[in-house]
C-alpha cells in the first residue's frame, strides 16, 4: 500500500513552454500532497504544500505564478511550471500525506526529470 | 529556515563493513526520518522515529531519535552490495512528519566488494 505515482517520468521542453506534472495516490486519499525540487547531486527542497480544495502554500523564495498547483481531487495534485526556462530544469518530487496511517506518514513518487532546452 | 547538518557527506566502504551516519539542527524537530534515494527514484523511507530516545530497528538498519530533539543517527551492520546510495535525514517539526519536510545534504554511501 501507500503508492505515490508521478507522470510523466521525464519531459524535455522549449524555453517558454508549460510543462504539467500529476502526482497521484494510487491507493489512499491525500488531502495534503507536498512537492519538492532536487537540483543534481544536492538534496531535496521543499516548494509548496497542495491542499485539496484550496490554495497551495508556497515557501519562501517560490513563485505561486510560475509554479500553479491545483489538487484539485483527494488522489491528483498537479504542478504547472509556466514559461519554463533552462533554470527550471531539475528533478520534481512529490510526496503524498496518508491521513489513514497512525502518523499521517508521507509517501514520495518516483520523481519527474524536467529538461528545459 | 531549518537547516539539517548531515555527515559524512560520502562514504567508501568495504562490503560487510557497519556504516553510521548522523544529522544535527540547530533547532528542534518533532519527527525524524531516514530516507534512501537510488539514482533517478524518488526516496524511500526506511526508518521514522517519533519520540526523542527513540531507537528504532529495521532489519540490518538501525536509528535514533537524539534525545535533545536536534540529532539523529543511522547505522547500517554488515553492508551489502545494494546498500550503495544516498540516505537522507530529514526533520518534520509536526509529530508524525505531517508536514512539509526539511532534508539533510546526503550521505553517499559507496561500497567496494
Amino acid at each position: 500500500g501507500a503508492v505515490v505515482s508521478q507522470h510523466p517520468s521525464w519531459v524535455i521542453c522549449k524555453s517558454g513552454t508549460s510543462v504539467k506534472i500529476e502526482c497521484r495516490s494510487l491507493d489512499f486519499q491525500a488531502t495534503t500532497m507536498f512537492w519538492y525540487r532536487q537540483f543534481p547531486k544536492q538534496s531535496l527542497m521543499l516548494m509548496a504544500t497542495s491542499n485539496e480544495g484550496s490554495k497551495a502554500t508556497y515557501e519562501q523564495g517560490v513563485e505561486k505564478d510560475k509554479f500553479l498547483i491545483n489538487h484539485a481531487s483527494l488522489t491528483l495534485s498537479t504542478l504547472t511550471v509556466t514559461s519554463a526556462h533552462p533554470e527550471d530544469s531539475s528533478f520534481y518530487i512529490c510526496s503524498a500525506r496518508d491521513v489513514g496511517r497512525t502518523y499521517n506518514e508521507q509517501f514520495f513518487g518516483p520523481g519527474t526529470r524536467l529538461t528545459v532546452l | 529556515g531549518q537547516q539539517l547538518n548531515q555527515s559524512p557527506q560520502s562514504m567508501f566502504i568495504q562490503e560487510g563493513e557497519d556504516v553510521s551516519m548522523n544529522c544535527t539542527s540547530s533547532s528542534i524537530f518533532n519527527t525524524w526520518l531516514w530516507y534512501k534515494q537510488d539514482p533517478g527514484e524518488g526516496p524511500v523511507l526506511l526508518i521514522a522515529l517519533y519520540k526523542a530516545g527513540e531507537l528504532t530497528s529495521n532489519g540490518r538498519l538501525t536509528a535514533q531519535f537524539g534525545i535533545t530533539r536536534k540529532d539523529s543517527f543511522l547505522n547500517i551492520s554488515a553492508s551489502i552490495p545494494s546498500d550503495v546510495g544516498i540516505y537522507f535525514c530529514a526533520g518534520s517539526l509536526i509529530s508524525g512528519g505531517a508536514d512539509g519536510l526539511t532534508f539533510g545534504k546526503g550521505t553517499h554511501l559507496i561500497i567496494q566488494p
